[in-house]
């Protein structure tokens, strides 16, 4: 059972535009989410990431919105670039009880293609 | 360049074989994640440890094992090794490990066993 989906296996964007990455995720103990870069033969490159105490992160062109009541975060990157280009994972952890901590849940990512 | 080490780059093995990845983490960061891309399961955690010690585990085969050592560098060691290990492999590392910290990734290491 997925607990954190990217519906959406790819998205083409022009140059300059607006990018919107979606991210669901069904596990209610999720309170920390973060947003991965990666390019081919490389390893994720950390991006942003939002607590479940917010609902906005910015940090230049990237902004992460978190919906907890829809499950749904979404990552704008604004103006588009060509080296934007790459594939995004949407990822999640929780704390359990008993104080621990988990690893990482990862979507499945969304390779992002931006058109000059 | 996240700050986290791993080697080899690539390994190519024979099913049945055993094989070692081993990781640095970033200065200062006391917890180690290990995790599989493969290309029908994404991106799965497989174990964290902290500070020499196991915190908590994933997806992690009974094939599998791993370790952290006073240096902090961690190893993970695959045996029986057989067709599907075939993947990405992906060390992280954070400052302690706790619940609100982003984890920074290595390179990884591309494992194919033929």
């Amino acid at each position: 059972d997925q607990q954190v989906k990217q519906n959406s296996p790819s998205l083409s964007v022009q140059e300059g535009r607006i990018s919107i990455l979606n991210c669901d995720y069904t596990n209610s103990m999720f309170d920390y989410f973060l947003w991965y870069k990666k390019y081919p033969a490389e390893g994720p490159t950390f991006l942003i990431s939002i607590s479940s105490i917010k609902d906005k992160n910015e940090d230049g062109r990237f902004t992460v919105f978190l919906n907890k009541s829809a499950k749904h975060l979404s990552l704008h990157i604004v103006p588009s670039q060509p080296g934007d280009s790459a594939v995004y994972f949407c990822a999640a952890r929780g704390k359990y009880s008993g104080g621990g901590a988990d690893g990482l849940t990862f979507g499945k990512g969304t390779h992002l293609i931006i058109q000059p | 360049d996240s700050g986290v080490t791993q080697t080899p780059k690539h390994l190519i093995t024979a099913t049945g074989q055993r094989v070692t990845l081993r990781c640095s983490p970033r200065s200062g960061d006391l917890s180690v994640y290990w995790y599989q891309q493969s290309l029908d399961q994404g991106l799965q955690f497989l174990i964290q440890y902290y500070n020499g010690e196991e915190r908590a585990k994933g997806n992690i085969l009974e094939r599998f094992s791993a370790q952290q050592f006073p240096d902090l560098h961690s190893e993970l060691n695959l045996s029986s090794l057989e067709l599907g290990d075939s993947a990405l492999y992906f060390c992280a590392s954070s400052v302690t490990g706790g619940a609100w910290e982003t984890q920074y990734f290595g390179p990884g290491t591309r494992l194919l066993v033929l």
